[in-house]
């Protein structure tokens, strides 16, 4: 099974300020096909979750321009430039290059 | 307008078998990857499993002797079945669809809301 380390764990920033989670594979998730298959969700309280980034850096759909993925192999990051008061929730990377995994969870706070 | 919905028991005896559905509604089930992911109180979301529109699939390794999966296209209703549980089993359960001809790949586009299942005598 593939396994996915996350880091931090949690983290606190200030409206305004950027924000950065990292997170790193067990083995390589670029694909024969030339994709590489990791994807960022965010958890709300009180919600599902949702879809941010996919397949390393294309935001998906309605996500704000703030969000930007980066990354390939193992290594992997999630910015955010400005964070913002709605952003607050677990964040999590998501390997889909064999079957599923989800990293632990970032939990994102506010100052 | 996609929406899935999950169903379940509530609550389920140790040591029996938790029977869930996620009903698809405003959309076709051709071309589905249904996963099943879970939130245990206090962790982390867990991928289970995924079944496909035509009824094939595959599980966590850990889980997969516990789990079994169908499809009704009929009914656009995904099925998962996980055997002898466990207080560990108990969570939220999620739904959640990919899709081959969306743009976000085998990335999970759509999620339903959820449904609680708690594992106690």
């Amino acid at each position: 099974d593939v396994g996915m380390t996350q880091t931090p764990l949690s983290l606190s920033v200030t409206p305004g300020q950027p924000a950065s989670i990292s997170c790193r594979s067990t083995e390589s998730l670029q694909h024969s096909d030339g994709k590489t298959y990791l994807s960022w969700y965010v958890q709300k309280a009180g919600q599902s979750p949702q879809l941010l980034i996919y397949e390393v850096f294309n935001r998906f759909s309605g996500v704000p321009d703030r969000f930007s993925g980066s990354g390939s192999g193992t290594d992997f990051t999630l910015k955010i430039s400005r964070v913002e008061a709605e952003d607050v929730g677990i964040y999590y990377c998501v390997q889909s290059k064999q079957l599923y995994t989800f990293g632990q969870g970032t939990k994102l706070g506010i100052k | 307008q996609i929406q899935l919905q999950e169903s379940g028991p509530g609550l389920v005896k140790p040591s029996e078998t938790l029977s869930l559905t996620c009903t698809v509604s405003g959309d076709s089930i051709k071309g589905y990857f249904l996963s099943w992911v879970r939130l245990p109180p206090g962790k982390g979301l867990e991928w289970i499993a995924y079944i496909s529109d035509d009824g094939s699939g595959n599980s966590k390794s850990s889980l997969r002797s516990r789990v079994t999966f169908s499809v009704d296209t009929a009914e656009k209703r995904f099925s998962l079945k996980l055997s002898s549980v466990t207080s560990a089993d108990t969570g939220m359960y999620y739904c959640a669809r990919a899709h081959l001809s969306s743009v976000a790949g085998d990335s999970f586009d759509v999620w339903g809301p959820g449904t609680m299942v708690v594992v106690s005598a």
